[in-house]
């Protein structure tokens, strides 16, 4: 397995505001994933940042939006662009370790006011 | 294009009583499946993994999942519930042919346990 951190852990946002996202890896991954989690619901894969390449978005997903790093094999930032309300979720971010299982960060809440 | 079908949005049982998640799966080749679980306020924890080896697969905390090519399903069972297992349960199907990697979700099913 692997232990991944995400910062910050819970935020609050004026609308109209940018937040950027970190995801840490203990150990080097090739395939890092992006997923969004609206209140009450199920996960929506946001995009796959794999290192050295440019992220690949999932449908209604904007790299405007949501644009995304990936510097290294143990890192990736997320950024929300331009929040409004509906952009309340929790992002959670996620590797692939070869077994085909993803594990997952604890997640950012983030709130829009 | 592959999918995952959760039957049950919200399932109740009492504790030390049998537990039961359906999940159906839509998949144009053969499929690894995952069950993942996620306590409130917490992260998703990986439960347990099918992938064309065993068709009984045993995972953590006492659960275990069957895949039934013949009916495309891959229910979660447990024998006896406890307490610290209300939580919510997402079935997940892997994308591993042009999408590798990728990971298709459940809506999941919300489980509560009564004493």
């Amino acid at each position: 397995s692997a232990v991944i951190s995400q910062k910050p852990s819970r935020d609050i946002c004026q609308r109209g505001t940018s937040l950027t996202i970190q995801c840490q890896v203990d150990s080097q991954v090739t395939m890092m994933f992006w997923y969004r989690q609206q209140p009450g619901q199920s996960l929506t894969l946001i995009a796959t940042a794999n290192q050295g390449s440019e992220a690949t978005y999932e449908s209604g997903f904007v790299i405007d939006k949501f644009p995304i790093s990936r510097p290294n094999l143990t890192f990736s930032t997320l950024t929300v662009s331009n929040m409004s309300p509906e952009d309340s979720s929790i992002y959670l971010c996620s590797v692939e370790l070869g077994g085909g299982e993803q594990y997952f960060g604890p997640g950012t809440r983030l709130t829009v006011t | 294009a592959q999918s995952v079908t959760q039957l049950d949005s919200h399932v109740s049982v009492s504790e030390g009583t049998p537990v039961l998640l359906r999940c159906n799966y839509s998949s144009s080749y053969s499929p690894s499946l995952f069950w993942y679980v996620q306590h409130p306020n917490k992260g998703l924890q990986l439960l347990l993994k099918y992938t064309s080896a065993a068709t009984l697969v045993k995972g953590i905390n006492g659960f275990e999942a069957e895949f039934k090519k013949s009916e495309t399903s891959f229910h979660l069972t447990k024998p006896s519930a406890h307490m610290s297992d209300a939580a919510e349960y997402f079935c997940v199907v892997s994308m591993t042919t042009d999408s590798w990697g990728k990971l298709q979700f459940g809506a999941g099913t919300q489980v509560v346990v009564t004493p």
